[in-house]
């Protein structure tokens, strides 16, 4: 199956600075790259995703970027925010159906005040 | 709350005992997903299905087994056979298919004395 590596493992960041999580994936026929948040003690939830036709998307203050050549895609996290601190987990899926999801070892982001 | 239920929240087993966790969906969904979730090792992915009566691996199958007689239900059985059974699970749910969104339930603590 798919190997998707995310890096680093902890990240801290003062409030207001970015913040940029990096996934590699070993498929290259991978074709699908959602990012999920977990806050504490809360289910993982989908917050931006990307397909390998687009190289870059934006919603708001995050955006996730694709290099299909290097098979690496990073999520940026611009303006960093208290609430914004939580647990990251980036993941891969492929053809024919993208059901066989794989996940990233997860970035435990803080962000001080 | 995202129409996944997993149940119990926490459950106790004695080593050598055999114990189902429940997972349970109501948003139709045609894919569904286990998930072992430990410190610094992500979302490691047990098995999966895609439709009724279908399953397939993912990294970590030995010492666990599914069903997946009804749409609905998607149960994970945690056999003697698995080593390190103590865990957090996650259970989840999807439609299928290229960019569909996972849903989570809230997860089922594990522990095994």
């Amino acid at each position: 199956g798919e190997n998707v590596e995310q890096h680093p493992s902890t990240l801290s960041v003062q409030e207001g600075d970015s913040a940029v999580i990096k996934c590699t994936y070993s498929d290259s026929a991978s074709n699908y790259f959602p990012w999920y948040k977990q806050e504490l003690g809360k289910r993982p939830q989908l917050i931006i995703d990307i397909r390998s036709n687009v190289g870059e998307k934006k919603d708001q203050r995050i955006a996730v970027t694709l290099n299909k050549t290097a098979k690496h895609f990073s999520l940026h996290i611009t303006e960093t925010q208290p609430e914004d601190s939580a647990v990251y987990f980036c993941a891969a899926s492929k053809p024919p159906n993208n059901n066989d999801m794989r996940f990233g070892a997860g970035t435990r982001l803080t962000v001080k005040p | 709350d995202g129409g996944i239920t997993q149940s119990p929240k926490y459950l106790f087993r004695k080593e050598g005992q055999n114990v189902t966790l429940s997972c349970e969906q109501n948003l139709n969904h045609d894919a569904m997903y286990w998930y072992r979730q430990d410190p610094g090792q992500g979302l490691r992915l047990i098995y999966y299905s895609q439709i009724v009566n279908d399953f397939q691996k993912g990294d970590i199958a030995e010492g666990y087994s599914v069903s997946r007689e009804k749409k609905e239900s998607f149960p994970l059985t945690v056999t003697s056979a698995q080593k390190n059974p103590t865990a957090f699970y996650l259970c989840a749910s999807r439609r299928g298919g290229l960019g569909t969104e996972a849903f989570f339930g809230q997860g089922t603590r594990l522990t095994v004395v």
